[in-house]
């Protein structure tokens, strides 16, 4: 079956740290890959998504590629803020007939002043 | 911004009560579901829908049961809560399309006393 493998945390850095949070995974197919956030006490919110090989999600001044050839989508920040302090979940949906959401375990980030 | 609702966002109850978590989207999705998020932050599937009259159990085992009369409703019930149930509820739904983006509400916090 599918599967996620993210970087464990919790992850601490510096405002304006640059920021890699790792992700891997395992599917079937040709899945679409999601990295979601989840601030305190809320719900997940999408971060950025890519739907195919080579494919370069961006948003809020993150970055992840999707790698076909080494099964991965790592989140990446050039410089990241104390507002960044988050959960981040990285997510795959498999292709048709097998599109729940597979999620990591999540990666806790505290960008401290 | 997603319209998906859910209610309540918080409730405690005791032990042995019937409760029912609300989730509603107004986005026309025919697909929803149900994750299941612990203390730990790893989220499981517990429910999922592909349409009207369509459940089916999702990857961790849940006491609970779901419904989908309408499209744009999906309730979850707990006939008999226990303190084993205590936890974050999150639904989410999609559109139909393959990589569509899957939208979450904010979640209901379920404590069982």
């Amino acid at each position: 079956g599918n599967s996620v493998t993210q970087m464990e945390g919790p992850v601490t850095l510096s405002e304006e740290a640059f920021l890699t949070i790792n992700c891997t995974y395992t599917a079937t197919g040709y899945p679409s890959l999601f990295w979601y956030v989840q601030y305190p006490g809320e719900g997940l919110q999408l971060l950025l998504k890519a739907t195919k090989a080579d494919d370069k999600g961006s948003n809020k001044g993150f970055e992840a590629t999707y790698r076909k050839e080494t099964t991965s989508f790592h989140l990446e920040k050039g410089s990241v803020q104390v507002s960044d302090s988050a959960v981040y979940f990285c997510a795959l949906s498999g292709d048709f007939g097998n599109e729940k959401l597979t999620f990591g375990t999540g990666t806790r980030l505290t960008i401290i002043p | 911004e997603a319209d998906i609702y859910q209610t309540p966002r918080y409730l405690v109850i005791g032990t042995g009560k019937k409760i029912t978590l609300e989730c509603s989207q107004t986005m026309g999705h025919d697909k929803m579901y149900w994750y299941q998020q612990d203390p730990g932050m790893e989220l499981h599937l517990i429910h999922y829908s592909y349409g009207v009259n369509s459940t089916e159990k999702g990857d961790l085992s849940s006491e609970s049961t779901v419904s989908r009369i309408r499209t744009e409703h999906f309730p979850l019930t707990l006939e008999s809560a226990r303190p084993s149930h205590t936890s974050q509820y999150l639904c989410a739904s999609r559109g139909g399309q393959y990589g569509n983006t899957i939208y979450f509400g904010e979640g209901s916090w379920l404590t069982v006393v």
